[in-house]
Parts: C-alpha cells; structure tokens; sequence
C-alpha cells in the first residue's frame, strides 16, 4: 500500500496568514493526489484535484502543487472559516489511501 | 443538486452482520463509481471500498475484504455495503462517497451513518 505522510498534525495561524501543509506518498503517484477538507461533525469536501486543479466553488485562496511523492497545499490568506482538518489522498493505486490529516486552528 | 444519503447504521454485536445503504439522486447514477469511506471515533479517514458505475468492477481495502461486499442497484439509484463477521475495529462513520471524472475523486459526500460494534 502507497502511505501518505502529513505534516504537520497540527498548526495554529493567525487569520491572514499563508499556511501550508505538505504530504509525501511513499511512491510516485503521479499528479493524482486530492486536498480534503472537513469540518466538525461534518463530511469531507474536496478542495484540489490531481495535485493543483481547484474543484468548482471553492475561494481561490486554497491550491495546491507537486507531483510524483512531493506536494503541497496552501491557504493564501487564512480565514475564521477555514478551521478543520485537512487531508491528502492518493487515488494512483488501490487501495486508495489517505494522510492523517492536518488540524487548523486559528490563534 | 447532486446528493448521496446513507442509512443503515446501527449498533450490532461483534461477528454479526449489517446492510448499509445509500440512495443518490442528481445525478446520471450509471455514469459513475461510488466509494465507501470511513471514519472510527476520533480518527482519519479510511477508504473501504468502490464500485464501478456499471457494477461490474469492485475494490477493497484488506481491512475488509472477504467480509465487505459493495453493490449497486442502478434501477433504484442506490448503493449497499453488505458487512458480515463484523468486529470492533469496524466501529466508525461509514460515508458514501461519489467519485468524479475519475472514482478516485470524491466530489459529493453524505452525511454518514454510525456503525458501532459491540464486543
């Protein structure tokens, strides 16, 4: 199995601050990595596809970069909103697999 | 408006089995594969299973196969996650997940039902 490495587990950043997140796959896994995003109690929604593609009606302040086992998200400008945990996931193999995720707190 | 709702949860003792449910609509059902992912208390995610729009292909985490079966009813727009010899490791939010362009892009997610084994 491909393992998806997040980092960091957790962060706290102040509203307008950049924050990135970086995740590493264990193998090349191309351009196909997707960026989660869920809020409490709530399901996962995604935000990037295939590594940088913002998927439709997310702010343009969330994108995403990398290829082969490198890869980064990043939120330009943090918001309030945007509290949560962010995951990776790798769909290039079965079974796909997913990072730990990344906890977003605002300071 | 694109929807997937699951149901079906409940609590069921270890080595038992459950049937979970989840009926889609706004969509072309047959177009695309849906994915079973899941969440225990507290955790990440984990993806279990996918099924193609057709039903004829199917995948699996190792963590369930041989005791998850994935189908689909393409008459009545609704996708099933047959589970047997159920244990406690199993205990988690189990959501529907459409795939995109590609079955590994879940676009469109349900709000998950609660599946609690008891040992």
């Amino acid at each position: 199995d491909i393992q998806m490495t997040q980092s960091p587990s957790s962060l706290s950043a102040y509203v307008g601050d950049r924050v990135t997140i970086t995740c590493q796959a264990s193998q090349d896994i191309r351009k196909y990595l997707n960026w989660y995003q869920q809020k409490p109690g709530k399901a996962p929604k995604v935000l990037i596809y295939d590594a940088s593609n913002l998927e439709t009606g997310v702010p343009s302040r969330f994108s995403g970069s990398g290829s082969g086992t490198d890869f980064t998200f990043t939120i330009s400008r943090l918001q309030p909103e945007d509290i949560g945990t962010y995951y990776c996931q790798q769909y290039d193999n079965f079974p796909y697999t997913f990072g730990q995720g990344t906890k977003l707190e605002i300071k | 408006e694109v929807q997937v709702l699951e149901s079906g949860g409940g609590l069921v003792q270890a080595g038992g089995s459950l049937r979970l449910s989840c009926a889609a609509s706004g969509f072309t059902f047959t177009s695309y594969a849906i994915n079973w992912v899941r969440q225990a208390p507290g955790k990440g995610l984990e993806w279990v299973s996918v099924i193609s729009g057709s039903g004829g292909s199917t995948n699996y985490a190792d963590s369930v196969k041989g005791r998850f079966t994935i189908s689909r009813d393409n008459s009545k727009n609704t996708l099933y996650l047959q589970m047997n010899s159920l244990r406690a490791e199993d205990t988690a939010v189990y959501y529907c997940a459409k795939g995109s362009y590609s079955s590994g892009i879940f676009d469109s997610w349900g709000q998950g039902t609660l599946v609690t084994v008891s040992s």
